[in-house]
């Protein structure tokens, strides 16, 4: 199957600091790719749509300005978590589809832990 | 996006066939269901995926009634490593845009 990977598995990070997360599709072009974040023992919760060369869409009370995402090319989309608290910590998944059409199957990523002190 | 409910938890002994039922009674004519594995800190993994009747691959079964608004998947003789939570999905096939629900952990005792 295709593979998405993301980058990094892990980081932690003072209090009020950038973080920026990277998430690849690694043997195929994504026009279109997810992101999600997860507290422990809940359930994914999707944050945006990332769309290659536009804006992204975010879903109701996420915050453009406290998570940018970039999708400039079509395998890369990155997550810029801005000043971080505490409360930002979480666990944070990125998917894809493939170009030319959703099949069905979604490639995830392995997901990247975040830890802010 | 049509909502879905599943049982919060199930467990299962090694080597039985294990069936999660998944509602979806606001399922729209273009949508799929899909359901997803997931191991603790690791994203999702795709299991199946239909659209109605039943589909079959090398790790389970989903079975589909005709009116769709809900959905069964078939783990047969499950085992320790099985243990995990399943989510059930349903969404358009034009956008990959999925809605995660509560999701359904299944606990595998020896």
């Amino acid at each position: 199957g295709a593979v998405v990977s993301q980058h990094p598995s892990w980081v932690i990070c003072k209090s009020g600091t950038s973080v920026k997360i990277e998430c690849r599709s690694l043997d195929f072009q994504a026009t279109t790719m997810f992101w999600y974040r997860q507290f422990p023992k809940q359930s994914l919760m999707l944050m945006a749509t990332s769309n290659e060369g536009s804006k992204a869409t975010y879903e109701q009370g996420v915050e453009k300005d406290k998570f940018l995402i970039n999708h400039a090319s079509l395998t890369l989309s990155t997550l810029t978590v801005t000043s971080a608290h505490p409360e930002d910590s979480s666990f944070y998944i990125c998917s894809a589809s493939r170009t030319g059409g959703f099949t069905g199957e979604l490639f995830f990523g392995e997901g990247s832990r975040l830890t802010v002190l | 996006l049509a909502k879905t409910t599943q049982p919060i938890s199930m467990d299962s002994y090694e080597g039985q066939e294990v069936n999660i039922t998944c509602s979806h009674n606001n399922i729209a004519t273009n949508d799929y269901i899909t359901w997803y594995q997931q191991f603790p800190s690791q994203g999702p993994r795709f299991i199946i995926q239909g659209y109605k009747t039943k589909v079959t691959n090398e790790v389970a079964s989903l079975f589909i009634p005709a009116d769709r608004k809900s959905s069964t998947l078939s783990l047969p003789r499950v085992s320790l490593s099985d243990t995990a939570v399943y989510y059930c999905l349903v969404g358009t096939s034009n956008t990959g845009k999925l809605i995660f629900g509560q999701g359904t952990t299944l606990q595998v005792k020896p």
